[in-house]
């Protein structure tokens, strides 16, 4: 079936730095979301993309859609505490809308 | 807007009892839900997919005379793990989402399940 993988796998950087992580899968998306889970709560959605090639911001956060419709990364600027969470790219598998697919994850930990 | 609960947010129960897990849209009205599981230190696997009035469509590899979803309103769907064991103890969260939202899930806070 349809993978989606995330890289790196996790990260830890100190507050402040900027932060870059991606998806990739092996066919094609018509759709790219990104999550962010906190421990022990339920995803949150961040971005939404629907474009190849868009590029789309939330507040510090930004989201590229990738041009071959095969990737999608994610950029966090001046990364703060409460970035720290687990990260998680999803699509809609074989271009239906009704269910998604979730990415292996990030872990992003930030050092004060 | 898009507020999704579920209830209780953690249960114990004993191997071979039947636990019910609710999952309700607040603030709008749901024609599809889901249920993922999520294991420690790993994604969420998708379940079964809930359409309002009508059986849930499950994934491959998922019981669904273990994992029983109602989904008699547009605001609520319930799972119940039936005969849990202990290798049923995991993360489980419910999603929602209507068709002006596009692909995009709304996620409950998830509902810690342990059997012992």
């Amino acid at each position: 079936g349809q993978q989606l993988n995330q890289s790196p796998q996790s990260m830890f950087i100190q507050e402040g730095e900027d932060v870059s992580m991606n998806c990739t899968s092996s066919s094609i998306f018509n759709t790219w979301l990104w999550y962010k889970q906190d421990p022990g709560e339920g995803p949150v959605l961040l971005i939404a993309l629907y474009k190849a090639g868009e590029l789309t911001s939330n507040g510090r956060l930004t989201a590229q859609f990738g041009i071959t419709r095969k990737d999608s990364f994610l950029n966090i600027s001046a990364s703060i505490p409460s970035d720290v969470g687990i990260y998680f790219c999803a699509g809609p598998p074989g271009g239906a809308t009704n269910k998604l697919i979730f990415g292996t994850g990030t872990l992003l930990a930030v050092q004060p | 807007g898009a507020v999704v609960s579920q209830h209780p947010s953690w249960v114990i129960c004993k191997s071979g009892t039947s636990v019910k897990i609710e999952c309700r849209s607040l603030d709008f009205q749901a024609t599809t839900m889901f249920w993922y599981r999520q294991f420690p230190k790993q994604s969420l696997m998708l379940m079964a997919t809930s359409n309002e009035g009508s059986k849930a469509t499950y994934e491959q590899g998922v019981e669904k005379d273990k994992f029983l979803i109602n989904h008699a309103s547009l605001t609520l769907s319930t799972l119940t793990v039936t005969s849990a064991h202990p290798e049923d103890s995991s993360f489980y969260i419910c999603s929602a989402r209507t068709h002006s939202q596009g692909a995009g899930q709304y996620f409950g806070p998830g509902t810690r399940l342990t059997v012992l």
